[in-house]
């Protein structure tokens, strides 16, 4: 079974700078995708970006950038010009690839509240 | 277009009462998944249904949890004879038909539920 860390419980950052949050997992997979989701007060889970284990270069979503380190199983996010709007529940998720039971369901960290500062 | 949609919003509810709880996918989508997400903790699979599958229940924590899904769309979750950790957030997630381990998983905004 996979298992996902992210062990920072809560994270700040002053409006305009930048912050990375930190995750890491553990699989014996050689394929698989990774995902950051954000998920508001309104408690809706939103999709920040996602990342191929297969692809080398790391994803890159507007304001929104990974590290991907596959050999330290390393999955971190980097928020550039941060926003207010930006304050919320960040969560790193994994998901196989192969086929199992549960449709590939995703497997989840903990989290991380981020709080920004004006 | 219409995501999911998540009923109740809220609940309460005394220990011991059974809880029903809505989830009405985006429409066309046909795997529906269940999560629940405890106080300050990362969500937890619970269960998920494909189309007029079998569900997979691998994920539900005692036997008083049950999910079903009529005619492929709208799902209920039913806890029975609820208890104090059953407090938590229950989230809904639906995708589109095709390589379920490629299709991105929408959620819903879920029911707090609170168990007195």
């Amino acid at each position: 079974a996979q298992t996902v860390t992210q062990s920072q419980p809560e994270m700040s950052v002053q409006e305009a700078e930048t912050v990375t949050l930190s995750c890491t997992y553990d699989t014996s997979e050689s394929d698989y995708y990774l995902f950051w989701y954000k998920q508001p007060p309104s408690r809706q889970m939103i999709l920040v970006i996602r990342q191929e284990a297969y692809k080398q270069q790391n994803a890159t979503e507007n304001r929104f950038s990974v590290n991907f380190q596959k050999a330290a199983k390393s999955f971190s996010l980097k928020i550039s010009d941060s926003q207010l709007g930006d304050a919320a529940m960040y969560f790193c998720a994994y998901r196989s690839l192969w086929e199992n039971n549960a449709g590939n369901m995703l497997t989840f960290g903990g989290g991380t509240r981020l709080m920004v500062k004006p | 277009g219409a995501g999911v949609s998540q009923s109740p919003s809220n609940k309460v509810t005394e220990k011991g009462k059974d809880v029903e709880l809505r989830c009405d996918p985006i429409s066309g989508h046909t795997a529906l998944y269940w999560y629940r997400q405890s106080l300050g903790q990362g969500l937890e699979f619970l269960i998920y249904f494909q189309g007029n599958s079998a569900p997979d229940k691998s994920g539900l924590p005692s036997d008083r949890f049950s999910a079903e899904r009529t005619g492929g769309s709208v799902s209920t979750l039913t806890i029975q004879r609820t208890q104090q950790e059953d407090s938590a957030v229950y989230l809904c997630a639906s995708s589109e038909w095709g390589d379920p381990r490629r299709q991105p998983q929408h959620f819903g905004d879920g029911t707090r539920l609170s168990i007195l």
